[in-house]
């Protein structure tokens, strides 16, 4: 079965950095996406990104595909308080049943 | 307004009891699903419906029961209740074909005692 994991448990960052997340995934997939979870909510869709597709940007952030290498980032600019969160990479496998495996999550912190 | 409802936010349960959760949303979406997030746990598929029917079930035990009264509605009907079922359920929905973009609800949180 695939995997899709982050690469590390948290992050720490001053407001108005730039942070990045990593993800790498096991098995072939039809697109990737981040997810963004805040504290007592569910988790919300940041962006979307095909197999096909090497780079796509979401406001402040941007999101990178590799699928030689099986990895994905995703980045944020001029970071803000309200950007703290877990951030999850999602794979899609493609298929009928509309499921997505979730890596483990990403605890990013922004510091005023 | 949330366009997905979850009820109730919170719950508590005795082991052995049983319970449902009630899932709607207002997406006008056709397809719906049932996560799981347990601790120190990636967020975990369940179940999946379109057009009210089960499309796919990764829950190993019978004892989760997916309930589609109307095209809206994704209830999830827990029996036999284990303390390690103790997790939030989440449910989502999306619209097949739009390369599964799920929305989430709040999420239901579970404690069995």
């Amino acid at each position: 079965s695939q995997l899709a994991e982050e690469n590390l448990w948290a992050l720490s960052v001053h407001e108005g950095e730039s942070v990045t997340v990593n993800c790498s995934y096991k098995t072939s997939i039809t697109a990737l996406q981040w997810y963004r979870q805040k504290s007592g909510e569910g988790p919300a869709q940041l962006i979307l990104i095909r197999s096909n597709e090497r780079e796509k940007r979401n406001g402040r952030l941007r999101a990178t595909l590799d699928t030689s290498s099986q990895s994905s980032s995703l980045s944020i600019t001029a970071t803000r308080c309200e950007d703290t969160a877990v951030y999850f990479c999602a794979t899609d496998a493609g298929g009928l049943s509309g499921k997505l495996t979730f890596g483990e999550g990403t605890q990013v912190t922004v510091i005023s | 307004d949330p366009k997905i409802i979850q009820k109730p936010k919170y719950l508590v349960a005795v082991t052995g009891s049983e319970k449902i959760l009630i899932c709607e949303q207002y997406l006008g979406h056709n397809a719906m699903y049932w996560y799981r997030q347990s601790a120190k746990k990636p967020l975990e598929f369940m179940f999946s419906y379109s057009y009210q029917k089960l499309m796919d079930n990764q829950t190993a035990s019978s004892r989760f029961q997916p309930q589609s009264s109307k095209k809206n509605h994704l209830d999830l009907q827990i029996t036999a209740l284990k303390p390690d079922d103790s997790a939030t359920y989440f449910c989502a929905s999306s619209q097949v074909n739009s390369q599964n973009t799920l929305y989430f609800g709040a999420g239901t949180r579970l404690s069995v005692l």
